[in-house]
């Protein structure tokens, strides 16, 4: 049962923490996505991938927050330092896309941050 | 804004009453898609319609797109409990896909 995997489900910092949260896409799906949700502001695009190369990153805040794909299996989104206002849930999102017109994606669970 | 609106914010209705929630944009799409996120968990994708469609039916929903008007309704029929739910729609453009306010939806038994 292929899946979108993100850990950690929950997590609790404190102000200033730096907090890393991982996805591990559906093998073989070349589209990441992270977004970030809260009551506010909805579902945020904070940036996308494809084939593990970063094509807008333009909804982060640069100065703290950053995203990566290691490899094809690991996606990340790291905070330095984090801030109470960057807690929300964060989604990790993969599709399988070959033109511009960006096909089905599939979430996984969130992670839920809460900074203190 | 590329977010589409949803439209109603919320909605209450009967079981076995039909569903229709609204989707307005402002900019050209690629295609548009209709996700639904439980309480707590990711979302999940239900229907895709392209820009080139007017219409398309999957199961209990029944999806259109007015692009002269730059709109999108979603129709769910004969409601379940298990309907209950918040309804996303999704705008593609240019390789990313953003999502608008949601619709929250209570189906009341």
């Amino acid at each position: 049962d292929a899946r979108v995997t993100q850990t950690p489900r929950h997590k609790v910092t404190e102000m200033g923490q730096e907090v890393t949260m991982r996805c591990q896409p559906i093998l073989g799906h070349n589209t990441v996505f992270w977004y970030r949700q809260t009551m506010m502001q909805g579902l945020e695009l904070l940036a996308y991938f494809r084939n593990r190369a970063p094509l807008d990153d333009s909804g982060m805040p640069k100065d703290r927050f950053s995203a990566e794909m290691p490899d094809a299996t690991l996606a990340t989104l790291k905070i330095q330092p984090s801030e109470p206002r960057d807690s929300a849930v964060y989604f990790c999102a993969s599709g399988l896309t070959r033109t511009v017109n960006t096909g089905e994606l599939f979430f996984g669970e969130g992670s839920r941050l809460t900074v203190l | 804004s590329q977010q589409g609106e949803e439209d109603p914010q919320a909605l209450s209705i009967q079981e076995g009453e039909n569903a229709t929630m609204n989707c307005s944009y402002k900019t050209s799409i690629n295609n548009l898609q209709w996700y639904r996120q439980n309480s707590g968990r990711g979302l999940v994708h239900l229907i895709l319609i392209r820009s080139n469609e007017r219409e398309k039916h999957s199961g209990r929903l029944r999806v259109t797109l007015d692009t002269s008007k730059k709109s999108s309704s979603l129709l769910i029929t004969a409601s379940r409990a298990a309907d209950t739910a918040s309804y996303f729609c999704a705008l593609s453009q240019n390789e990313k896909l953003t999502f608008g306010t949601g619709t929250r939806l209570t189906i009341i038994p």
